[in-house]
């Protein structure tokens, strides 16, 4: 079951900054927190992720708080082309094999207009 | 372009049919996963493939089988669906497991039971 809660959709207008927020109160000191979107029809693609510390990268940056029990994830400017369900998800590690399983919810929708 | 090739990109068939999915990464990956996307639903993994080795089968019926000939290329085999098998299947890579990182995933191959 996924262990992330997103508001199920968002509005932003072109150009502004979205804020996508993801509640995770039952991480645990060794998972990571991803972020993925989808875009209509096409498959999933990585954003970014992260640990502790926020990150930034060419697409986005990723606040997550001192507690770890939250995060946000912040498009700076967002285009149209922004649209798209976006996944927040805790990475589980899996044992014996010790591959890691990454578990999508529902996401967030998120709609930018004109 | 993600590196990673889904054929064909949308299938129908009957229940009786036998058809295949193939998937082919151009990014020197060693871990392959097939994911399920039904409508309104979350993405469901059903296979894992480190270094040709089925590493994960999430209780994916027989109907669906598997095959990893080399680390570049997964095929899905598909006989006697039934139509709530009707669905977006997605193929992905990554560098290697139990690292973390990103998955890198294919445009999907949505498939339609009749």
């Amino acid at each position: 079951d996924a262990k992330t809660t997103q508001p199920p959709s968002m509005d932003c207008a072109e150009g502004r900054a979205a804020n996508l927020p993801c509640n995770h109160s039952t991480i645990s000191g060794n998972e990571y927190v991803y972020w993925y979107r989808q875009i209509h029809s096409q498959g999933p693609q990585y954003i970014i992720h992260g640990l502790k510390n926020n990150e930034t990268n060419e697409m986005a940056s990723l606040i997550i708080t001192e507690d770890r029990k939250s995060s946000t994830l912040i498009l700076p400017h967002a285009t149209l082309r922004d649209t798209a369900v976006y996944y927040c998800i805790v990475r589980v590690p899996r044992k014996p094999y010790n591959t890691d399983k990454l578990i999508f919810g529902t996401g967030t929708r998120l709609q930018v207009f004109p | 372009e993600t590196g990673v090739t889904q054929t064909p990109r949308h299938l129908v068939m009957g229940m009786t049919n036998k058809k295949s999915l193939k998937c082919e990464q151009h990014l020197g990956h060693n871990a392959m996963y097939w994911y399920k996307q039904s409508a309104k639903k979350p993405l469901e993994l059903m296979f894992v493939y480190s270094l040709e080795e089925r590493v994960e089968n999430n209780s994916v019926p027989s109907r669906f089988s598997p095959e990893c000939p080399n680390s570049s290329h997964l095929f899905l085999h598909l006989h006697t669906l039934q139509p709530e098998d009707s669905a977006l299947y997605l193929c992905a890579s990554s560098q290697d497991l139990g690292l973390g990182g990103e998955l890198f995933f294919g445009e999907g191959s949505r498939l339609t039971v009749l």
